[in-house]
This record gives C-alpha cells, sequence and structure tokens, in this order.
C-alpha cells in the first residue's frame, strides 16, 4: 500500500468554524489531490498539487483553500464550514502527470 | 463534459463464477482508465490502470478491457471469491485533465 495518511479520520464540527484536514505521503509524488464523496455524486476533485507551493483548483473548490509547504502534505481547509461540506474526504497522490493514482485511508467530516 | 455510468449498481453472484463489471463513458478522448475497489467505510485501492492505447491489462484474477471508440471498459473477476465483495469503481482521466471523473461504482456481493 502506498503509504499515505490522513489525519484526523473522524471529525465533528459546527456550522461557522475553520476546520483543517491533513494528508501526508512517504512516497515522495509530485502529484496530490483532494477529492471528497458524496452520495448521488461520487468523488469528485476539490484542489491539487502539482508541486511545492504549486496548487490549483478542482471541480468543487469553492470553500475550499489549499497549501503545501513541503512535498509530503498538503493541507485542505475549510475557511468557514457549512453543512453541505459534511463528506468523506480523501487524499491521492501520484508520482507524475497521468500515472495511476493512490489514494489514503479517507476522513469523515460531519458539519452540524 | 466526460460523464461516467456504471451499471448494474448492485450485483449478487455465487462464489467460484466469473463476472463482469462495466464502465462506460461519454467521450472517447481519454488518457487512461483506472479501476479500484473500495471496502465500506475504507479508501480506494487501485487495482488496474488502463492506457488510452492499451486494450486490456491483466493482474491476477482481473482482467479489465478498454474499446475507446464505443466508449467502454469492462473488468473481468475470474472464480470469485467471497473476499471480493466490495464496490468497485471505475474513473477516466480525459486528455491533458488533472482530475479523475468516476463512475457511481458497482457493488459486488459473492455470496459463500
Amino acid at each position: 500500500d502506498a503509504g499515505i495518511t490522513q489525519s484526523p479520520r473522524h471529525k465533528v464540527t459546527e456550522t461557522g468554524t475553520p476546520v483543517t484536514l491533513r494528508c501526508h505521503q512517504t512516497e515522495n509524488h509530485r502529484y496530490m489531490y483532494w477529492y471528497r464523496q458524496d452520495p448521488g455524486h461520487g468523488l469528485r476533485l476539490i484542489h491539487y498539487s502539482y508541486g511545492v507551493k504549486d496548487t490549483d483548483k478542482g471541480e468543487v473548490s469553492d470553500g475550499y483553500s489549499v497549501s503545501r509547504s513541503k512535498t509530503e502534505d498538503f493541507l485542505l481547509t475549510l475557511e468557514s464550514a457549512t453543512s453541505s461540506q459534511t463528506s468523506v474526504y480523501f487524499c491521492a497522490i501520484s508520482d507524475s502527470w497521468g500515472n495511476e493514482q493512490y489514494f489514503g485511508p479517507g476522513t469523515r467530516l460531519t458539519v452540524t | 463534459k466526460q460523464e461516467v455510468t456504471q451499471i448494474p449498481a448492485a450485483l449478487s453472484v455465487p462464489e467460484g463464477e466469473n463476472l463482469v463489471l462495466n464502465c462506460s463513458f461519454t467521450d472517447s478522448a481519454i488518457y487512461n482508465l483506472q479501476w479500484f475497489r473500495q471496502d465500506p467505510g475504507k479508501g480506494l485501492t487501485s487495482l488496474l490502470l488502463i492506457q488510452s492505447s492499451q486494450r486490456e491489462q491483466t493482474s491476477g484474477r482481473l482482467n479489465a478491457s478498454l474499446d475507446k471508440s464505443s466508449g467502454r471498459s469492462t473488468l473481468y473477476i475470474a472464480a470469485s471469491q467471497p473476499g471480493d465483495s466490495a464496490t468497485y469503481l471505475c474513473a477516466v482521466r480525459d486528455q491533458g485533465a488533472q482530475k479523475l471523473v468516476f463512475g457511481q461504482g458497482t457493488r459486488l456481493t459473492i455470496n459463500p
């Protein structure tokens, strides 16, 4: 299995609070991705990174920001959590563009 | 806009049977297609990656085929086992795109 960890694994937070999810990899892969998984929508890309300090938006980026200050860490921040951001969040990594993506175990976030 | 469909949504078969899972996509200009399995409450495990120039890929009891012109891929599982029970997802990457576009998955149950 690819060395990907996500923290926390579960979180319950209140509407309006900021939340940061962390993805950590030990594979030294260049590309990192954040997806969310929702019933009826499947998995959708939020943001991705193609190197340290290099990030770009995915298809559902509103309300989210990311940062990558080190190769191994990719942070996803919900500036002000809303109930619509209740979801399971997955981090993925890839060693180069177009190559196989490997997924982390996920973080289940509930916004009350 | 690429759309990926997996039919049926659920499939139940007795142990030992060979089976085929289907994935169809609307835009044939894909770069590659990836098959995953997801166990309940877990992350995605990559099974096979098939490039647009390839017709099939094999890994153990799994064989994935790709027919780009007809917008279809199949995942063949030989001699199914209860441990194969999971949700199977296919995802396509379009030419020049960063994101994977996922299908909704087929929930497979292998009955002992």
